[in-house]
């Protein structure tokens, strides 16, 4: 079966910090990656999608940035943290052709 | 670009009343799915609608998809305090892209 592994699950780090988040995904091939945000008590906002490794579609501008060096692993990085990126961030996961996402657990990220 | 929107952001229920929340994109969708998120929980798949003015039900749950494929709707009868939680409907918006974007969601309590 397939499952996501997404950490760590709460980090609280100071701006200007660097950020590095990891999520992986075990038991399919080739899956499409998503990073999305979330502010509290908000929705679901897309920063990121892969259809493959190396390929990133950035949906917002900001001071992150994703890589996809394997192909069920997806990276969040910034190199500066700003108190705006406070937030939960959702890796989820979905076969290709439209289907359902599957999410992470999520990271509790807050920048003090 | 693509935007979902729901309605209302809140709804607060007396337990036993019934519930729906509206979804709307700006742009036509291939399919509709919708998600639960607890409190403190990430979202899960609850169900995907293809075909338009597509009806299904599960349990007290009752799934629409409009006939133009750009609108939905979630109606849960009987409310119950294990409904609790934020409704997300989600789409792709045509065929071939891969880009899942989220509604802005409804957060759903129950008054015992």
């Amino acid at each position: 079966s397939q499952t996501i592994h997404q950490w760590p699950a709460t980090l609280v780090q100071p701006v200007g910090s660097p950020l590095s988040l990891e999520c992986t995904v075990e038991g399919t091939s080739n899956p499409n990656l998503y990073w999305y945000r979330q502010a509290a008590g908000r929705g679901l906002q897309l920063l990121f999608y892969s259809v493959g490794i190396g390929q990133i579609s950035s949906e917002v501008p900001q001071n992150l940035s994703a890589s996809r060096p394997q192909d069920r692993q997806f990276i969040l990085s910034s190199k500066k943290l700003l108190l705006s990126d406070s937030g939960f961030y959702l890796c989820a996961w979905s076969v290709r052709e439209w289907a359902e996402a599957f999410f992470g657990q999520g990271t509790r990220l807050t920048v003090v | 670009g693509q935007q979902v929107m729901q309605i209302p952001q809140y709804q607060h229920v007396q337990e036993g009343e019934d519930f729906t929340t509206y979804c709307n994109s700006s742009t036509t969708l291939s399919n509709i799915q919708w998600y639960k998120q607890r409190p403190g929980g990430h979202p899960v798949f609850l169900i995907q609608l293809v075909k338009s003015g597509e009806v299904k039900k599960q349990k007290r749950l009752t799934f629409q998809f409009g006939e133009a494929k750009k609108n939905s709707s979630l109606h849960i009868t009987a409310t119950q305090t294990t409904d609790v939680g934020t409704y997300f409907c989600a789409g792709y918006p045509n065929f071939g892209n891969e880009k899942l974007t989220f509604g802005t969601g409804t957060r759903l309590t129950i008054i015992p």
